[in-house]
């Protein structure tokens, strides 16, 4: 089945300095879905990529899907407290595919 | 608010028992996808569910069940429990079946069962 990897498990920053998270596919994707899990909280859309190459921006998010549309990645700028949390990736319309996720601390 | 429910909140039972979680969709969601989240671990997809007809299986363990009632809420059947099956087990719901394309999903508040 298809398999997808989420790179880093665990990142902390001081809060100011950026962050990115990977999710890699052994497989071509149709589309990839990120979501954002609060501590506490349940995971929350933030957005979804379709086209080969595509970027797309939610103030200091960044969401890139690559040209071969086998991985994708989440770039935060100028990482807030409020940023912390985990992120996931989603594929796969088939079976529900999520990432392991990478877990965002922030030091203020 | 995401607009699916889910009850209970908590869940504390013993080895060997059986309990069953309760997930309501938002409203006008005809597909109702049922995870498990471990402490510290990602989310495992277990069953989805389109308009009372199962559509997608993950990794559910024989001893869980679900199902789709007609007015589409779902429940999750976990039976013979056992302490590795403490979780906290989400509920999310999409407009859709996602067959071809993946839909939003809207989660739930999740279930935290603990098992003694």
């Amino acid at each position: 089945g298809q398999q997808v990897m989420q790179i880093p498990q665990y990142q902390h920053v001081q809060e100011g300095e950026d962050f990115t998270t990977y999710c890699n596919s052994s497989t071509t994707l149709s589309n990839i879905q990120w979501y954002k899990q609060r501590p506490g909280g349940h995971p929350v859309f933030l957005i979804q990529l379709v086209k080969s190459g595509e970027v797309k921006k939610q103030k200091r998010l960044t969401f890139q899907f690559g040209e071969a549309k086998k991985n994708s990645s989440l770039h935060i700028t100028a990482t807030q407290t409020t940023d912390v949390g985990t992120y996931f990736c989603r594929t796969n319309a088939g079976k529900s595919t999520f990432g392991d996720g990478t877990t965002l601390t922030v030091k203020p | 608010d995401s607009g699916v429910t889910q009850t209970p909140k908590h869940l504390i039972t013993a080895t060997g028992q059986r309990v069953t979680l309760r997930c309501s969709p938002r409203s006008g969601d005809l597909s109702v996808y049922w995870y498990q989240q471990s402490l510290d671990q990602g989310l495992q997809f277990l069953i989805q569910y389109y308009n009372g007809e199962e559509r997608a299986k993950g990794n559910i363990l024989e001893r869980f069940s679900a199902q789709q009632f007609p007015d589409l809420h779902s429940e999750l059947n976990l039976s013979s429990l056992e302490l590795g099956d403490s979780a906290l087990y989400f509920c999310a719901s999409s407009v859709g079946e996602g067959r071809w394309i993946q839909e939003t999903q809207y989660f739930g508040p999740g279930t935290r069962l603990l098992v003694l």
